[in-house]
């Protein structure tokens, strides 16, 4: 059971232009939305995140957005680098004891020069 | 601030071996997570301690896998024996609990190895 889905195993896009992640999940309980970035032999890094209450978080070139009715949240970047190549998870969360994050299986980006 | 660390970066063992791997979190994180992540996939919480505490380990394998944390700081997770489904990246994680232990900052990872 895939409660947070990234369908776009890969994404390509010239430098300068915007990426698009695309996220879905299933789980009406989840609350806070985080999305990381991982490049190869590192631990994933956390890029930005997005409250429930929320539909729209900025931070420099990364914008996250919430769609609470279609259970979708996306990753703007804009423009693109070629150092954002990397892959970028989406993780969920219920408010709750453990704080739990549950994460998709990642989109590769790659930013082409 | 120095991140999480682990040890060691990578591990090849044959099956029904054993192997552990370390953790120091970042200090002053409370909490403590270990991560499987296996090829292709995101990473899959095994347990997750608050302190020295286990909060849940509702998807360790607890027949072949256990984790401690001693002194609510380093932890160790161990398999023994170790099958070949096991080869993945072990990452550890830490979070301080006043972001509310969203945001988790994550060690460079463990890559095991099972032939």
């Amino acid at each position: 059971d895939q409660q947070v889905k990234q369908n776009s195993p890969s994404l390509s896009v010239q430098e300068g232009r915007i990426s698009i992640l695309n996220c879905d999940y299933t789980n009406s309980m989840f609350d806070y939305f985080l999305w990381y970035k991982k490049y190869p032999a590192e631990g994933p890094t956390f890029l930005i995140s997005i409250s429930s209450i929320k539909d729209k978080n900025e931070d420099g070139r990364f914008t996250v957005f919430l769609n609470k009715s279609a259970k979708h949240l996306s990753l703007h970047i804009v423009p693109s680098q070629p150092g954002d190549s990397a892959v970028y998870f989406c993780a969920a969360s219920a408010r709750g004891a453990t704080n739990k994050l549950i994460f998709g299986t990642g989109t590769l980006l790659a930013v082409q020069p | 601030e120095a991140g999480v660390a682990q040890s060691p970066r990578y591990k090849i063992i044959e099956k029904r071996q054993s192997v552990a791997f370390w953790c120091n979190p970042i200090s002053g994180h409370a909490t403590l997570y270990w991560y499987q992540q296996i090829l292709g996939q995101g990473p899959k919480l095994l347990i997750q301690f608050q302190n020295n505490g286990v909060v849940d380990d509702s998807q360790l394998p607890k027949d072949r896998f256990s984790a401690e944390r001693l002194k609510g700081v380093d932890s160790t997770l161990k398999i023994q024996p170790a099958k070949l489904e096991d080869s993945a990246v072990y990452l550890c994680a830490s979070s301080f609990p006043g972001s509310g232990g969203y945001e988790q900052y994550f060690g460079p990872g463990t890559r095991l190895t099972v032939t």
